[in-house]
């Protein structure tokens, strides 16, 4: 069965740094683009980035752009994003999802970024 | 970026109901609309993709139509478990998804 299991998350101070990862098992993870959603607490879903199969191209949410990079280790099987100059409205549940065919077919079950004082 | 723009956003309806959320793109996304559903501490489900396909395991009283900019995600006799956040997604723009703001379905 797909598996998506991230880790990373935590507590930490705003201008802080923070790599989140993404392990991915039971499918060929080089063949499928990836991407990451993340959900403040009580609001609703935003889409983060994506990433192609080959990670030769990669997109961002304007609210995160030039701060966070993501990318792949397709010989690990693993998904990272990369998070720089971290503000108090970077808090949130950040899910990485497998892309299918213009669909996030599978989650991770998400892990929690505080950014705090 | 395309704006998805959901409603109601939020909506009461009893067991046996027919509801019906309307999910609004800010430009022409063909067919390239997804609708998920999210229980509280849970990642969201896929339920319906490209418009109207039912997900592998999704039972069939989901179902979704439209194209262009305006869609609709029909439950066609709400169950006890359907009360949940529902969010639609265009995949139109390459890698950049982006997602209603919720329709929470509440039990009246």
């Amino acid at each position: 069965e797909v598996q998506l299991v991230e880790s990373g998350g935590g507590l930490v101070q705003p201008g802080g740094s923070l790599r989140l990862s993404c392990a991915a098992s039971a499918f060929t993870f080089s063949s499928y683009a990836m991407s990451w959603v993340r959900q403040a607490p009580g609001k609703g879903l935003e889409w983060v980035s994506g990433i192609s199969d080959s990670g030769g191209r990669t997109y961002y949410a304007d609210s995160v752009k030039g701060r966070f990079t993501i990318s792949r280790d397709n010989s690990k099987n693993t998904l990272h994003l990369q998070m720089n100059s971290l503000r108090a409205e970077d808090t949130a549940i950040y899910y990485c999802a497998k892309v299918t065919t213009y669909r996030s077919d599978y989650w991770g079950q998400g892990t929690l970024v505080t950014v705090s004082s | 970026d395309i704006q998805m723009t959901q409603s109601p956003s939020s909506l009461s309806a009893s067991v046996g109901d027919r509801v019906t959320i309307t999910c609004r793109a800010s430009q022409s996304i063909s067919t390239y609309l997804n609708w998920y559903q999210q229980k509280p501490g849970k990642a969201p489900k896929l339920l319906i993709y490209s418009a109207s396909s039912l997900q592998s395991g999704v039972p069939s009283r989901f179902s979704g139509s439209g194209s262009g900019t305006d869609f609709t995600l029909t439950i066609s006799s709400l169950q006890r478990e359907d009360f949940a956040t529902y969010y639609c997604q265009q995949s139109y723009s390459t890698l950049v998804y982006t997602f209603g703001q919720g329709t929470k379905l509440e039990i009246k």
